[in-house]
């Protein structure tokens, strides 16, 4: 049973440009949190979706971020327009239920240059 | 608003020695209460949880946590710390009226030989 995955690992974008990042959950798990890492700042929620549903976004900027969990493929979380200050690592989350243990990917680094 | 809190951000200790991790929530209502490790440059790994029962749980690489309701923590403890423990330990906490996974800020342990 495959972990978490995310894709890409690394992901270098100029400023103005979008960035999607991917992640696809474990096997039957159908809740996804997105978080975002910056050093010295441990892990910022931002968002938790089910299959085709957003439950909570109260940790994502109003502006430029979005993310999605389609009834197929994996859950993208898209930056558009990206700026110096979005470079960051990105993980994702997943599980089988809510109020459970939550697995972690391999997390996405953005570089905005 | 809900929040966890970590107090110790950067701890230095010795091999051998003990390790105690302090970990406060704010919330007055059901919760899951949750310990992940980061290894340097690898994702969150789950270390150990609690969702009922014993207050004292058991978890991997001889980490314990103790659930003591009424003062709404939940320390990481180990009686003797390896060098290979140099992580970052994050407290994570699971609401059940939001199904939302909230860490915190973590607290990055240094072990010297």
């Amino acid at each position: 049973n495959a972990g978490v995955m995310q894709n890409p690992r690394h992901l270098v974008r100029r400023r103005g440009q979008e960035a999607r990042l991917r992640c696809s959950p474990m096997k039957g798990h159908s809740h996804v949190y997105w978080y975002r890492q910056l050093p010295e700042e441990g892990l910022k929620f931002m968002v938790y979706l089910q299959k085709e549903n957003i439950i909570d976004e109260s940790g994502m900027p109003k502006e430029r971020f979005s993310a999605e969990f389609p009834k197929e493929g994996p859950s993208i979380l898209r930056i558009q327009q990206v700026v110096r200050g979005d470079s960051a690592a990105y993980f994702c989350a997943s599980s089988p239920s809510a109020a459970t243990e939550a697995f972690f990917g391999q997390g996405t680094r953005l570089t905005v240059v | 608003a809900q929040s966890v809190s970590q107090h110790n951000h950067h701890v230095i200790l010795s091999e051998a020695a003990s390790l105690e991790l302090g970990c406060n929530y704010s919330y007055g209502g059901t919760v899951n209460l949750f310990w992940y490790v980061q290894y340097p440059g690898q994702h969150l790994q789950l270390l150990l949880k609690y969702f009922s029962g014993d207050p004292l749980v058991k978890g991997i690489k001889g980490f314990e946590a103790e659930f003591i309701k009424s003062k709404f923590s939940f320390n990481l403890r180990k009686p003797s710390v390896q060098w290979s423990d140099t992580a970052e330990y994050f407290c994570a906490v699971t609401l059940y009226n939001t199904d939302k996974l909230i860490f915190g800020t973590g607290t990055r342990l240094q072990v010297f030989p």
